[in-house]
Order: structure tokens, then C-alpha cells, then sequence
């Protein structure tokens, strides 16, 4: 069983939907990271959390460290949030150490 | 400020070939992190730097090897070059107490 694993792989949404993402893990975490990449792009980091909720314009992470579950919610989704979105654990024993990464969902929002 | 900036974006280099890649951290960041991501996987830690030294370390062959400059600006080596070396490879830097990762554009390898 991997570390970190995400749900749904794939993803498929009409403009405006709201959009969840799932991310559990299996070790002691002291903070989890929401990345996001564009194909053929570098990876862009979108939150890092270590408790409770964030959020960014559109975007909402959410995390329960006794669950080791965390989310990440898209309000208003609308094509240009297309991408891949990653969630990372740090196993190496920081918060900014080794990270261990989901395989990622592939979101696709349709016009 | 320019972020991570990693060069080149893109190589094609031949089986056996040793390449490597360079990553300039953000401006006040000490420490670089080197992933390697294969095609449709996620990415996996190669290790990190800190002070100019191999902090930790993940499962990859002695082939693949780092260093860290005093400007905190990092290079990533590999040796004898095989087809499935083949990845996009990322760095990512963190500054002092961590509290934040950015990563670079990346650096594409095609090894053939």
C-alpha cells in the first residue's frame, strides 16, 4: 500500500462545478502539501497545512490529522484549473524534508 | 525574484552519456531537494542538500550523485545513462525552518 494515496485518479467537470479532491496518508505527518502541475510544467505549490483549513481565491484545502485525510475543494471551477493536483507528505522526518507524493488526480474542467 | 530556476529545460542525451543539471534556488532558500518524475508517475525524492552536504537520500543508484555550491545553487549528476532515466527532474528549494517548498519548471531528460 502506497504512502499517500488520492482519489479520484481521473476527474470531469463542467465549468462552475465544485470540485473535491482526497488525499490520505499513512504515517506521522507534521504538514501536507497541495501541488499543482500543468502538463509538461514544473509543479506549483498551493498550500501547505499542517491543521485545520486554508484557503486561496477559489481554492479550499482542508486537513485532520487524527483521519490522516485531507482535502482539496475547487469552488467555481473553470477550464483553466485543468491540470494534475498532487498532495506530498513529508516522510523524512521534516516538514520540508523528503517528500512522498500521491499519484495525483488529473482534473479536466469543460467549458 | 525568480523563483527556482533550473537549466536546461530540455536534453536528449545518448545511453551511457553523463549529464547534468543545474538548479538556482529562490533567494533566500538554503536548501534543494532533487525529484525525478517519470512519464504519468508521481515524483520520486533523489535527496536533498543542506550546508553543501547529502542530507538524506532516496533509492537511487550511486549513478546518481549532487553537489551544493556555497551560493546554495545545486547540480545534479548522472553517470552511464540508461533509457529509463528517461523523466522530467524537479528541484525544490526550502528556506530556513522549512516552512514553504517551491519547485522549479524542471528539467526534461530523454535519454535514447
Amino acid at each position: 500500500k502506497n504512502e499517500v494515496e488520492q482519489s479520484p485518479q481521473n476527474l470531469t467537470a463542467q465549468e462552475g462545478e465544485f470540485i473535491t479532491i482526497n488525499c490520505s496518508y499513512s504515517v506521522g505527518i507534521s504538514a501536507l502539501h497541495w501541488l499543482q502541475q500543468h502538463p509538461g510544467g514544473g509543479i506549483v505549490s498551493l498550500f501547505m497545512l499542517s491543521s485545520g483549513k486554508k484557503k486561496h481565491g477559489r481554492l479550499i484545502a482542508t486537513i485532520n490529522i487524527q483521519e490522516k485525510h485531507s482535502s482539496l475543494h475547487i469552488t467555481a471551477s473553470h477550464p483553466r484549473d485543468s491540470a494534475v493536483y498532487i498532495c506530498a507528505v513529508p516522510t523524512g522526518g521534516t516538514s520540508y524534508g523528503k517528500l512522498t507524493f500521491g499519484q495525483g488526480t488529473i482534473l479536466t474542467v469543460h467549458p | 525574484d525568480a523563483g527556482v530556476t533550473q537549466s536546461p529545460t530540455h536534453l536528449i542525451k545518448t545511453r551511457g552519456q553523463q549529464v547534468t543539471l543545474r538548479c538556482s534556488p529562490k533567494s533566500g532558500h538554503d536548501t534543494v531537494s532533487w525529484y525525478q518524475q517519470a512519464l504519468g508517475q508521481g515524483p520520486q525524492f533523489i535527496f536533498q542538500y543542506y550546508e553543501e552536504e547529502e542530507r538524506q537520500r532516496g533509492n537511487f543508484p550511486d549513478r546518481f550523485s549532487g553537489h551544493q555550491f556555497p551560493n546554495y545553487s545545486s547540480e545534479l549528476n548522472v553517470n552511464a545513462l540508461l533509457l529509463g532515466d528517461s523523466a522530467l527532474y524537479l528541484c525544490a528549494s526550502s528556506p530556513p525552518g522549512g516552512t514553504e517548498a517551491f519547485f522549479g519548471q524542471g528539467t526534461r531528460l530523454t535519454v535514447v
